[in-house]
């Protein structure tokens, strides 16, 4: 199974709303990602989180709060978001989080907020 | 520094003929440089990667040639393919960043039957 399984494949949220992004892996990599896409750009990376621990987090506004519940679960919980976040969210996951390793992405979540 | 810059941003390629795409690169520390391809509402897949120890690395029709004194890499696709239309990615990481892909600004190929 080489699979990255996101959830929901869409959402719609209003600016007040409380949602959550859900990602899975099943490959035993220790390593796991969110990236940002907006149309016809590359994807942005938002946090790397290695062996459970957050890793990186790359200036993302408190409004994008990440977790990682264990090993094979990665989740983005999103409040009070803006217009402008709407965007592709993905998840990858690589073996180990170093350079070399694969990145498995996901099909992503097409966020909307309105 | 952490910059990759790709080019042409769009390109058009007859069926059969080659489609080539070019990254260019500052950062001496990056030692990894995978090529993504990304269908319209898919997430990006690897397609190929090249380490700065090889200057060129062929799997099947695609081909990446790497330049480390220019700090530039290519992707050669062979024999292009109408499903071969995707937007492609190159990007680049170092060892010590955690996995952190640097992507360049993509190339949406059109693969004419």
């Amino acid at each position: 199974d080489t699979e990255v399984t996101q959830t929901p494949k869409h959402l719609v949220m209003g600016m007040t709303n409380k949602k959550s992004l859900k990602c899975e892996q099943h490959m035993g990599h220790r390593a796991m990602y969110w990236y940002k896409q907006k149309a016809k750009k590359p994807p942005e990376l938002m946090f790397v989180y290695s062996y459970e621990k957050l890793s990186i987090n790359e200036s993302v506004p408190s409004r994008f709060s990440p977790e990682c519940p264990n090993s094979s679960l990665l989740n983005l919980h999103l409040h009070a978001l803006q217009p402008e976040d709407s965007a592709l969210y993905l998840c990858a996951s690589s073996q180990e989080g170093g350079a070399g390793d694969e990145a498995f992405f996901g099909q992503g979540t097409r966020l909307t907020v309105v | 520094q952490q910059q990759v810059k790709q080019s042409p941003q769009s390109l058009i390629v007859q069926k059969g003929g080659i489609s080539i795409i070019n990254c260019a690169y500052e950062n001496t520390a990056f030692d990894y440089f995978p090529w993504y391809q990304q269908f319209p509402g898919k997430g990006p897949a690897l397609l190929i990667a090249i380490r700065p120890d090889v200057s060129e690395k062929k799997e099947g029709r695609f081909t990446i040639s790497f330049n480390k004194s220019a700090k530039q890499f290519s992707l050669h696709i062979m024999d292009s393919q109408p499903g071969d239309s995707a937007t492609y990615f190159c990007a680049a990481s170092r060892t010590s960043n955690t996995g952190k892909l640097i992507f360049g600004q993509g190339t949406t190929l059109q693969v004419k039957p």
